[in-house]
């Protein structure tokens, strides 16, 4: 079993809408969390860490984690064309060095 | 500001034949160093992590006489595909670590193999 799972794996809405992916880990001691975006022909870039519950914003971008459920979500408001992407979940250990990543949300954002 | 390069962009290399790919962290110290393979189902396989501390380790399904991995330091990293066949095509990722909180990925060297 994956240690890492995201959902759902497809994503549409509209020019405007807001976007919500999801992940949870399996394993507690995943503690740190990142976004990444991968557009087409590209490699993944980060959008946001999260490490600490709660939210956290960054533009027209929102993390939550919540620890004791090992899930962490990834809201997006206002969505454009631009950010149809693969979208991926990682996670790491406290002081560890290995990265584990989600399977992936596919996102496209319709104008 | 923080990068990784990563070289060749895209190779194609007939069955049964080897190439090398390069990895270069600039603008930051790297911790740890780690390759990845991204599936043409876009999934994302750890091949292999070395960090400041540590040999290279390598993960299950992977080993070093198939993926050889070399870095005289964490900012530079060659990793060769030998006997390259159907089943190693993807695209090759390269991610450095500056710190626990920091992370950055290269483009990705994509593999075709014919």
């Amino acid at each position: 079993q994956q240690k890492v799972q995201q959902s759902p794996e497809s994503l549409s809405v509209p020019e405007g809408g807001m976007a919500s992916l999801n992940c949870t880990s399996s394993d507690r001691n995943f503690q740190y969390f990142w976004w990444y975006r991968q557009h087409s022909g590209e490699g993944p870039k980060a959008l946001m860490s999260i490490f600490s519950d709660g939210d956290k914003k960054e533009g027209r971008f929102t993390a939550h984690l919540n620890k004791a459920s090992l899930h962490v979500s990834l809201h997006i408001r206002d969505s454009q064309p631009s950010d149809s992407a693969l979208y991926f979940c990682a996670a790491s250990e406290t002081g560890g060095y290995k990265v584990v990543f989600g399977s992936g949300t596919r996102l496209l954002v319709s104008p | 500001g923080a990068l990784v390069y990563q070289y060749p962009r895209r190779t194609i290399c007939k069955s049964g034949t080897s190439m090398r790919m390069e990895c270069q962290a600039v603008g930051f110290q790297a911790t740890s160093v780690a390759w990845y393979r991204q599936s043409p189902q876009k999934t994302f396989e750890l091949i292999a992590l070395s960090t400041v501390n540590s040999a290279i380790k390598y993960e299950q399904n992977f080993t070093q006489e198939k993926f050889p991995i070399s870095h005289p330091n964490l900012s530079f990293s060659s990793m060769t595909v030998l006997n390259a066949y159907l089943e190693d095509r993807g695209l090759y990722l390269c991610g450095a670590r500056a710190s626990s909180y920091e992370q950055y990925f290269g483009p990705g060297t994509r593999l075709t193999v014919l």
